[in-house]
Parts: C-alpha cells; structure tokens; sequence
C-alpha cells in the first residue's frame, strides 16, 4: 500500500546535537511537507518542497534544514539553534496543488533531554 | 493570506449525542476547506474536503460539513456521536502556491470527548 513512513516514532535528543527525521514516501507525490505541532498551537509548517533539488522555507523555518535529493525523500534536520525542540514532527505529501488535501506520516516525536 | 478558527479547544458530548464542531475561515481567495481528525500519537486523517459544487460534504465515519460563503463557516456535524469518535479534529484552509505545493492552515484543533 502506497503511504508516507516516518520513522522513528520517538526519538531523544541531548542539548547541542543535531538530530534527522526521515520522511519516505511511496504514492509518487510532487510536493512534500514538514509540520510542528505543539499542544493547543495546531500545525506550523516548516518547510515544503515543490520538486526535487527545491525546496522553500514555511512560517517557523530557524533552526531547521532539509534537503530534498530524490523524490520519495524529504528529511528535516533539527539543529542545535533551534531552541525549543522537543514537539510531534508529522511529515506529508500531496499530489495537487489544492484539491485533495494532504496525505499524513504518523509522525515523530522529538524530546529534549 | 488564510486563517481559521476553531471555537472551542474542548467539546465533550455524551454517546449518541450531536456532534458540532466549529470553524470560521478567512480567505483571500476562494477556499478549499478541510477537515481532519488525529488519534494519540498518530498523524492526520482526511475526514472530508470541500473544494466547489454542493456546499454540503459528506465525509467518512458519518460526519459532514457545510460551506457557508456568507457565515465564511465549515462546521462539522455528526448526528450521533460514538465513543470512537474521540480524537482531536483539525479545519483548515488551503492557500494557493505556485507550482505543485499547496499551503494548508490549520486551527489549533478541537479535542472533542464523548461520555457514556
């Protein structure tokens, strides 16, 4: 079954270190997506990617990055200058520009410890 | 530029209650309007969509929503709720981005409880 995998489903990272959440998608999507959520705050998107080798900044884009070297491919680093890390990360893909909506990893929550 | 609001950040109704959600939209352009829901843990799931035609959207797990330009309204309904319709709920809003990418803003969800 076609779908998006993050992976992993948690994972913890120390002060100072930078940390990758992967993003792999199988439904032959165009345009990728990387959302924060946060409790009562919704969905803030990160960054999206409209093709290969492109990608653009969202609304809360410091101290992110992402490549975006292949199509099925789209990881988000969390680096060390991002402050306030520890969130529910959720990855997502859609075909179109507008009319189906996106399509959900079941995403990665990230700790600071 | 969109946004959307969701009043209420909790509803709680009792199992075979109504089931009324709200969300109020403000767009630039004409909208396509989503509906979400998200269990613990887990990512979103498409409820429903409405993007043109019939202003009323019927979606899965028998909730709709209507389109009203006039009230710039999206609310969700189910006739009568079932305790598997705890989860939290997400509208949104698409914006419009050149190229393949479609922008959705999200509210902030409502978590909606259902009692026995």
């Amino acid at each position: 079954d076609g779908g998006i995998t993050q992976s992993p489903k948690y994972l913890f990272r120390k002060e100072g270190q930078n940390v990758t959440l992967s993003c792999e998608q199988n439904l032959n999507h165009d345009a990728m997506y990387w959302y924060r959520q946060d409790p009562g705050q919704g969905l803030r998107l990160i960054y999206y990617s409209q093709i290969v080798n492109d990608f653009q900044k969202g609304d809360i884009a410091e101290g992110y990055s992402v490549s975006r070297e292949k199509k099925e491919s789209f990881p988000l680093t969390v680096t060390s200058a991002q402050k306030n890390p520890t969130a529910f990360y959720l990855c997502a893909s859609s075909i179109d520009r507008q009319t189906r909506g996106y399509t959900f990893g079941s995403g990665t929550r990230l700790t600071v410890v | 530029a969109q946004s959307v609001t969701q009043l209420g950040s909790h509803v709680s109704v009792s199992e075979g209650a109504l089931v009324l959600l709200r969300c109020n939209y403000s767009s630039s352009v004409p909208p396509y309007l989503f509906w979400y829901v998200q269990y613990p843990n887990q990512g979103l799931q498409l409820l429903l969509k409405y993007t043109t035609g019939a202003t009323l959207v019927k979606g899965i797990n028998g909730f709709e929503a209507e389109f009203k330009k006039s009230e710039t309204s999206f609310h969700l309904t189910k006739p009568s709720a079932h305790m598997s319709d705890a989860a939290e709920y997400f509208c949104a809003v698409s914006g419009v981005f050149t190229g393949t990418a479609s922008k959705l803003t999200f509210g902030t969800g409502t978590r909606l409880q259902v009692t026995l």
